[in-house]
């Protein structure tokens, strides 16, 4: 296992157009965590996923945003009619179902709205 | 709700200065906190964590400790190098989700 695993690395999309990310995490572990990070700040939390079940979501994921984790395994986030302000870096991460524990982030997709 | 509060950059500092990195947090319960540094071009990595109160993190020659009486977490560098030149995220998790800080960018001069 090499670890986070995200595709694609990079999209561009025309506005209104429908995007799907995909992210692989790490096999062993059960937590999963979507973050978009904007130039110059921290990762802003999406939404996390305990197993296939999705806990939380942030109010900053409207309801273009939807995420989905069918197997407890790999997870899709979908941003439908996109726009403009959604260009960022769309990052996933995964642990083990601690609170201690650290999560691992993957590389990362880099959405460019145009 | 949770929240991370860390020091505005960016910070600049010539090679073998000191370093520090404020970090506070707030918290309803007892999380742990830590660490991630993003060096250019690449994705985020842990740098260290601490779990409880009066935990000291460790790696690299930087230090952090869990101050549950002032919600601190503190990153500190003795002598940086050149090549600590990064972006530095302070961050807690609990039983929930995990939170950051917006960033500490860090340029080390020669």
């Amino acid at each position: 296992d090499t670890g986070v695993s995200q595709n694609p690395r990079h999209k561009i999309t025309k506005r209104g157009q429908n995007v799907t990310f995909r992210c692989d995490p790490i096999s062993e572990h059960n937590r999963l965590y979507w973050y978009r990070q904007t130039l110059g700040q921290g990762p802003e939390f999406l939404t996390y996923f305990q197993n296939e079940a999705q806990l939380e979501k942030s109010r900053l994921l409207s309801d273009r945003f939807s995420a989905e984790r069918p197997k407890g395994s790999f997870s899709t986030l979908e941003i439908q009619r996109t726009e403009q302000g959604d260009s960022a870096m769309y990052l996933c991460a995964s642990s083990f179902d601690l609170g201690q524990a650290e999560a691992f982030f993957g590389q990362g997709t880099r959405l460019t709205v145009v | 709700g949770n929240s991370v509060t860390q020091m505005e950059g960016p910070v600049t500092l010539s090679e073998e200065a000191f370093l520090t990195i404020n970090c506070t947090y707030t918290a309803t319960g007892y999380p742990s906190l830590f660490w991630y540094v993003q060096y250019p071009g690449e994705g985020l990595q842990l740098l260290l964590k601490a779990t409880k109160a009066d935990d000291k993190g460790s790696n690299k020659g930087f230090e952090a400790t869990y101050r549950k009486e002032t919600t601190s977490f503190h990153l500190e560098k003795g002598s940086v190098q050149v090549s600590d030149s990064a972006v530095y995220f302070c961050a807690l998790s609990d039983n929930n989700d995990m939170r950051f800080g917006a960033g500490t960018r860090l340029t080390v001069k020669p």
